[in-house]
């Protein structure tokens, strides 16, 4: 069956950088356009980013342009997402999503768990 | 990039029928025909209910129905049920390669 699972919950001052991890089973990784889309506490749903099937393409909300770092390792099937120079803002659980593809609608079948990442000094 | 406003909140009682709205702008929910609605649970990940405006995944109740006229995405839940009560999301994808949320709609079934 399909999963992502994603790395645990991350505590981070501000000014640093995270990383989350979302390992992919179940299908074929290569195959399939994987996003990050975060949420604040009690806030909305914001997309972040999206990279293509092999790795070597990625987009970035303007917002995060510059702070963000999406890769993908199709020998583990894992996706990775990198913050830089966090602020408090920036606390939210952040999902890995599965896009089914087949139109440029977000048409998210699968989703990780979530990683709250706390920022606070 | 903005968010794509909806309301607040939308109630109704079970067996009516609710409209949720999206607007947005010619740049985004105005110009292309790319626009998703979800459904999030509280503690839970969103389930998507419709694509591309209208089109509803396998699985998802004909109850669901979506809708464009102009900036404005709408989304149409009938014969509402206790179980639909959730907080509900539209995106629109934005051009180049790019996408956005609207700020949720909490459902409230009286």
């Amino acid at each position: 069956q399909v999963q992502l699972v994603q790395s645990g919950a991350e505590v981070e001052k501000p000014g640093a950088s995270v990383k989350v991890s979302c390992k992919a089973s179940g299908f074929t990784f290569s195959s399939h356009h994987m996003h990050w889309v975060r949420q604040a506490p009690g806030q909305g749903l914001e997309w972040m980013a999206i990279i293509n099937p092999s790795g070597t393409s990625a987009t970035y909300a303007q917002k995060f342009q510059g702070r963000i770092t999406v890769t993908r390792d199709t020998s583990t099937s894992t996706l990775y997402m990198e913050l830089s120079s966090l602020r408090s803002e920036d606390t939210a659980v952040y999902y890995c999503a599965r896009d089914q593809g087949g139109s440029h609608s977000l048409k998210f079948d699968f989703w990780g768990q979530g990683t709250l990442v706390a920022v606070s000094s | 990039q903005s968010a794509l406003t909806q309301p607040a909140s939308v109630s109704g009682s079970p067996g009516q029928s609710i409209t949720i709205s999206c607007t947005g702008t010619s740049s985004d929910v105005g110009g292309y025909n790319f626009v998703s609605w979800y459904r999030q649970n509280p503690g839970k990940a969103p389930k998507f209910m419709i694509y591309d405006v209208s089109n509803r995944p396998s699985g998802v109740s004909d109850r669901f129905s979506g809708s464009k006229s102009g900036n404005t995405a709408s989304l149409t839940i009938s014969g509402l049920q206790a179980e639909d009560e959730a907080d509900y999301y539209c995106s629109s994808f934005t051009g180049s390669n790019t996408w956005v949320f609207g700020g949720g709609t909490k459902l409230t079934v009286l």
